[in-house]
């Protein structure tokens, strides 16, 4: 079963705009993790943040971690229209094995 | 090492008929994890091995689905009298576990199985 849920479930921008994505959770985790994924190919993994830790960059991607609110979000600065793919929120529960749980995903399209 | 490598790329087969797909993990990672993934879904969890161990199963992996990693090394999922409900995008992924800390997953770029 899906384990988080991603907001909204499509974002359309125009290039240079920034791009917010939201994830929700439902249980205690370990990490959490963004992956990317271009249409019908495998995922490709952006960033970690650790349950203990709050923001993290790289390169155009912030990423932040609210535990209390059993939330992320993913920040992309200055979009360009090679970011136009499904993005997908990934939680490591605590006291599990080490499978990660997806969420749904939100779908971004970045209009050159 | 190029990353996780995954065959075939594509699979159609006749529903009743078994498919087999393999994976290639990072030669360095001991984790290596199936997932499957539908239209429109994330990737849902199926089965993870450390070395050649199998840890853990979901409940979606029914008794048709076998799965293992005999040398530790590359890893076979095998779906025994397939149905057209296993149509979806078999994904595999390799990681890292050092101690009790877990790194992020290389993802194969998966094998498309169509049941006709």
């Amino acid at each position: 079963s899906q384990q988080g849920e991603e907001d909204p479930q499509a974002l359309s921008i125009q290039e240079g705009e920034n791009a917010t994505m939201n994830c929700s959770y439902k249980t205690s985790i370990n990490n959490l993790q963004w992956y990317r994924q271009n249409s019908g190919r495998g995922l490709v993994h952006l960033i970690l943040i650790r349950s203990n830790e709050r923001e993290k960059h790289s390169g155009r991607l912030r990423v932040t971690l609210d535990t209390s609110k059993k939330s992320s979000s993913l920040l992309i600065t200055a979009s360009r229209a090679a970011d136009t793919a499904s993005y997908f929120c990934a939680t490591a529960i605590s006291g599990t094995g080490n499978q990660f749980y997806f969420g749904t995903g939100t779908s971004l399209t970045v209009i050159p | 090492d190029t990353g996780v490598s995954q065959d075939p790329r594509h699979k159609i087969t006749k529903r009743g008929q078994n498919v087999t797909f393999r994976c290639d993990p990072i030669s360095e990672h001991n984790r290596l994890y199936w997932y499957r993934q539908t239209l429109g879904q994330g990737p849902e969890f199926l089965t993870y091995f450390q070395n050649e161990a199998q840890l853990e199963k979901s409940r979606l992996l029914s008794d048709r689905f076998s799965a293992e990693r005999p040398k530790g090394s590359f890893s076979t999922l095998e779906i025994q009298r397939t149905e057209q409900g296993d149509s979806a995008m078999y994904l595999c992924a390799s990681s890292l576990a050092v101690g009790r800390g877990s790194y992020g997953y290389t993802f194969g770029s998966g094998t498309r199985l169509t049941v006709v």
